[in-house]
């Protein structure tokens, strides 16, 4: 079974639209987490979410909302889509927000902007 | 802030070649240490950890070394296999609350037959 599992695994879309990705955990775990990897691999963290409360909001544009209806969800809606949005989105979770847990991730989605 | 700098890749070995991949950090209070792996069209999958000075992380035959005095966690195989071709991330998380991974820009490793 999937632990982090995310859908879609590809989404391409104009520029303009609205989309959403899915990300669900299947650890028990009470921390999630969206990153951003861009096309020269640089990983970064977007937002973290513990027991369905924001934590982490790092200067991610407004256009970006994340919304985690359960701390086994936490899924993640971009409105306006711009070119500079492609990129490969994580979802990850840990067990808890100890700085020694590991963070298990998703396969990622790739989010291509025509 | 808290930083990683990794050395740069892209990195290419023979099989059974020694492997190192070099990994300095920038951060305040004490910092749990990760090595992550991303192979080809795949997740992140946690490689290795350690979380305090001296302590040696290691697994599938991949270690490394929370050295403190040098703010280092240098990654280090002695064989590598072609299986063992992918991109390698450090990453560091520090204490105090903060729960974000602040990564390296990733060595992308490439094992010849």
């Amino acid at each position: 079974d999937t632990a982090v599992s995310q859908t879609p695994k590809y989404l391409v879309t104009q520029m303009g639209n609205d989309k959403s990705i899915k990300c669900e955990q299947n650890l028990g775990h009470d921390t999630m987490y969206w990153y951003k990897q861009d096309s020269k691999k640089f990983l970064k963290i977007m937002f973290s979410y513990n027991n369905k409360e924001l934590i982490i909001n790092e200067t991610v544009p407004n256009r970006f909302s994340p919304k985690s209806p359960d701390k086994a969800h936490l899924n993640l809606h971009i409105n306006s889509l711009e070119l500079g949005d492609s990129a490969v989105y994580f979802c990850a979770s840990s067990q808890n927000r100890d700085t020694n847990q590991p963070q298990h991730f998703g396969d990622g989605t790739r989010l291509s902007i025509l | 802030g808290n930083s990683v700098t990794q050395m740069e890749g892209p990195v290419t070995l023979s099989e059974e070649a020694f492997l190192t991949i070099n990994c300095t950090y920038t951060a305040t209070g004490y910092p749990s240490l990760f090595w992550y792996v991303q192979y080809p069209g795949e997740g992140l999958q946690l490689l290795l950890k350690a979380t305090k000075a001296d302590d040696k992380g290691s697994n599938k035959g991949f270690e490394a070394t929370y050295r403190k005095e040098t703010t280092s966690f240098h990654l280090e195989k002695g064989s590598v296999q072609v299986s063992d071709s992918a991109v390698y991330f450090c990453a560091l998380r520090t204490q105090g609350g903060s729960e974000k991974l602040v990564f390296g820009k990733g060595t992308k490793l490439t094992v010849n037959p």
